[in-house]
Parts: structure tokens; sequence; C-alpha cells
């Protein structure tokens, strides 16, 4: 089965350095796969998506994404991180062909001052 | 402005008394999904929709019913609902995947369901 694991449930970081935030997926062909952000008491935005062209994805507010298909991994990261990115992130991978996706049990992100 | 709404936002009921949720979507998009949300555990898929008239289970759906009369609309139906149904439901749509690819989805802004 199709699965996402996000390997960190919470990461803090100080405002300014940089942000990694892991993902690993399982699927059995070549899936498309995204990042969601979801600031507190709020719905979710797509930061950015792997769909098989490039394999370094840049999205909104300065992230990016390298998908690397040996490792499974699609790691989000950003060079340096300001107070308006605590939330939550999730990882998402498409699987069945489109028809289902799954998400990661996502990653709480703090920014400390 | 392109959008996904979901009514009510909020609603508190009690064990039993069936309800809908509505989710609607301006997008004519063909592909509609309900999620629920819960801590540590993600986002869960309830059911999807790949077209009018086209529905199917997703991870969780005990429960839950939906339909799809229209491609704009996609409800969400408890017809007895139960405390462990006590959640942050999610309402998504996207343009159907084609050969290579999906696309994103894009989501309403939640429902939150508390049944005593």
């Amino acid at each position: 089965a199709q699965s996402v694991t996000q390997l960190d449930s919470h990461v803090s970081v100080s405002e300014g350095t940089p942000v990694l935030l892991r993902c690993n997926y399982s699927s059995s062909y070549s899936p498309s796969l995204f990042w969601y952000v979801q600031h507190p008491n709020k719905g979710l935005q797509l930061l950015l998506k792997y769909t098989s062209a490039a394999t370094l994805v840049k999205g909104i507010n300065g992230f990016e994404a390298e998908f690397k298909k040996s490792e499974t991994s699609f790691h989000l990261t950003k060079p340096s991180a300001h107070m308006s990115d605590a939330a939550e992130y999730f990882c998402v991978v498409s699987v069945n062909y489109g028809q289902n996706f799954v998400f990661g049990p996502g990653t709480r992100l703090s920014v400390l001052p | 402005e392109a959008q996904v709404t979901q009514n009510p936002r909020y609603l508190i009921t009690v064990t039993g008394k069936k309800l809908t949720v509505t989710c609607s979507q301006n997008m004519n998009h063909e592909y509609m999904s309900w999620y629920r949300q819960d801590p540590g555990l993600g986002l869960r898929q309830i059911y999807y929709s790949m077209n009018v008239e086209v529905t199917d289970k997703g991870d969780v759906p005990e429960g839950y019913k939906v339909s799809r009369k229209e491609k704009r609309n996609f409800p969400l139906i408890l017809e007895s609902p139960s405390p462990n149904q006590t959640s942050l439901y999610f309402c998504a749509s996207s343009l159907r995947r084609l050969a290579g690819a999906s696309y994103e989805q894009y989501f309403g802004p939640g429902t939150r369901l508390t049944v005593t």
C-alpha cells in the first residue's frame, strides 16, 4: 500500500535559519507529490507540486522541494525561516493513478524569534 | 473568485441526528473529495468522486454517505452520527488526472463537527 512518512512531528527553528521538513513516500509507480501548508484555524494551501517534470520544484514563499526517486524522498526546504512560516505542513502523494491522495501525518513548524 | 465553499463551518449535534455538510465548487472540476482531519493522523480520505454520478470509498468511509448529482456539489451525509465522527472535515476539488500527472486539490475552509 502506498504511504507517506513525515519523519518529524515537530520542527523548531530560529528566524532567519534554514528549514528542512522531511518526507518519504512509497508508491508502486512514479507518483505526483505535493506539499500543503495549514496555518492555525485555516484551510490548506498548496505550496508546491511535483508531477514528473523537473526534480527540483520551486513553490510559493521561498519554499523548494527536491524529488529523489532513489531515496523515495521529497523533502521541503527554505533558506531562511520567517515568523509567518509557523504552521502545519503536509506531504501528499497521489496514488491509484490519481484517484486517491494519501496525506502524511504532518509536521508542525515553530519559528522562534 | 475560484473557491470551494462548505456549510456549515461549525456544527454541534447529538448522537443519531442525521446531518448534511454541503460542499460546492465553482471551478468546473471533475474530481471532488471529502477528508477528515484528526490530530496526529493528517487528513484521511472518506469518499471521492471522479465525475457526476461516480463516487467511491476512500480510506475511512464507514458511517458516511455522499452523492454527486451535479458537477459543482458534493454533499457529505452522516445518517446517524456518533461521537467518534467528531472531527474537522474538508472538501476538496481538482481537475481530473490525465495521463502522466495529477492536478493539485483546492480545499474548502473546513467544517468543525462535534457529536455529543
